[in-house]
């Protein structure tokens, strides 16, 4: 079947690094996305891995191994703004431009 | 600048009413979805569609109906068959290109009166 882990809430200090885990089981991979997602908003688009290794986007990167079904987001220098849930997303292979949606984590940034 | 634009931001529908949920885009995409998000939880996928006049059901598309009659736009009906339809309700769109990410919209609110 197709499942996407991530832990439900973590929380962190300001000025502090995070990483959140996402472990996914799919029909087939052709990429995988993070979103960020504020109380009552949109979700964003953060990043996208479809290669095996980092990516780093100023104070955010994205890692991926596809043998192991995983990834995670890493967060440098909190900061109280990134208090958000961060999505999980993989896109299926094959035609159909669907994605499968992790349930969130749920960042809580204290001073 | 470039965007998708939901309306209405809040929306109250009665019992046994059918209400429509507007989805415009201007960045010349091919590809529109509806979400609908439920409180602590994920998105679920209600219908998409990846080309004018054509779309296909997702995992929740009872109770609702979409039409793709224009490249720009991808209006959803939440018909009175929907017995829960009180949701955060996103629209979304994307290219065709492998990896393009989907942006949304700022979300639609219904809640039953």
């Amino acid at each position: 079947g197709q499942n996407i882990d991530q832990p439900t809430e973590m929380t962190a200090t300001e000025g502090a690094i995070v990483q959140i885990n996402c472990t996914y089981q799919t029909s087939g991979f052709n990429g995988l996305f993070w979103y960020q997602q504020h109380a009552g908003e949109a979700p964003t688009f953060l990043s996208y891995n479809v290669l095996d290794g980092l990516e780093e986007k100023g104070r955010f990167s994205s890692f991926l191994s596809r043998s192991k079904g995983y990834s995670y987001l890493l967060l440098k220098e909190l900061q109280m703004k990134d208090s958000a849930s961060y999505l999980c997303a993989v896109k299926e292979a094959g035609n159909n431009r669907k994605l499968i949606w992790g349930l969130g984590t749920s960042l809580a940034v204290n001073p | 600048d470039g965007g998708i634009t939901q309306s209405p931001k809040y929306l109250f529908r009665k019992e046994g009413q059918n209400v429509t949920l507007s989805c415009e885009q201007n960045l010349n995409h091919d590809a529109m979805y509806w979400y609908r998000q439920d409180p602590g939880q994920g998105l679920r996928l209600i219908y998409y569609s990846q080309i004018v006049n054509d779309f296909q059901k997702g995992d929740i598309a009872e109770g609702y109906s979409v039409s793709r009659e224009k490249k720009e736009s991808f209006p959803l009906t939440v018909t009175s068959a929907q017995k829960n339809p009180t949701a955060f309700y996103l629209c979304a769109s994307s290219t065709n290109r492998g990896g393009e990410p989907q942006h949304f919209g700022d979300g639609t609110r219904l809640s039953i009166l």
